[in-house]
């Protein structure tokens, strides 16, 4: 089946520190991947994506590279910052039935102290 | 521009209750989609649609029931409410693009608890 799997949180770093979350994922076929990002007492927010193996999403200074051999699209920021704190999920696109659907991890939890 | 509108954006209900949570969107866009978030478990698509007339299952349909009459609304229907629907309910909506991404643009979220 589709799924996605993401380290558990919560993520807990110090400001200026470099951030990784990863993400793994089982699909048949070539999914999109994406990852979403949801601020405290807000909806999701969509912070890149990459629609082909090898595509680099990038975006607020967070990347994420589509490795179809690892099938992995880990998130990656240098240094991250407090307003960075937030849920970060990631996700993949396959087709249903009538049109795609979007799969999600559980979500990460991310907290920058100053 | 509003996007994607969700009412209400709190709701209490007692076991066996019914209710409809409203989505509404003003992009024209063909896609749309309800998800339910519980804590720890992700984002888990109940169903979805993709165009007026048009809606699927998705992975967890049981207890809830859609529409889509037109492009802008989608409402979700909860007949017989049950404890384990306590959750936070958040609509999207999204179109295809040509270079294969897709953009989704969600709403705000409406939180049920059901006592």
């Amino acid at each position: 089946g589709n799924s996605v799997t993401q380290m558990e949180g919560p993520v807990t770093l110090s400001e200026e520190a470099f951030l990784t979350i990863n993400c793994t994922y089982t699909a048949t076929g070539y999914p999109s991947l994406f990852w979403y990002v949801q601020y405290p007492g807000e909806g999701l927010q969509l912070l890149l994506k990459a629609t082909k193996a090898d595509d680099k999403g990038s975006n607020k200074g967070f990347e994420a590279t589509y490795r179809k051999e690892t099938t992995s699209f880990h998130l990656e920021k240098g240094s991250v910052q407090v307003s960075d704190s937030a849920v970060y999920f990631c996700a993949l696109r396959v087709k249903g039935e009538y049109g795609n659907k979007l799969v999600f991890g559980a979500g990460t939890i991310l907290r920058v102290k100053s | 521009n509003a996007g994607v509108t969700q009412t209400p954006k709190f709701r209490i209900l007692k076991i066996g209750q019914s209710m409809t949570l409203q989505c509404t969107q003003d992009m024209n866009h063909n896609y749309m989609y309800w998800y339910r978030q519980d804590p720890g478990m992700g984002l888990k698509l109940i169903y979805y649609s993709v165009g007026a007339g048009i809606t699927d299952k998705g992975e967890v349909p049981n207890g809830y029931n859609v529409s889509r009459s037109t492009t802008e609304d989608f409402p979700l229907r909860l007949e017989l409410a049950a404890p384990s629907q306590t959750s936070v309910y958040f609509c999207a909506s999204s179109y295809p693009r040509t270079d294969g991404g897709e953009k989704l643009f969600f709403g705000s979220g409406t939180q049920l608890s059901v006592l």
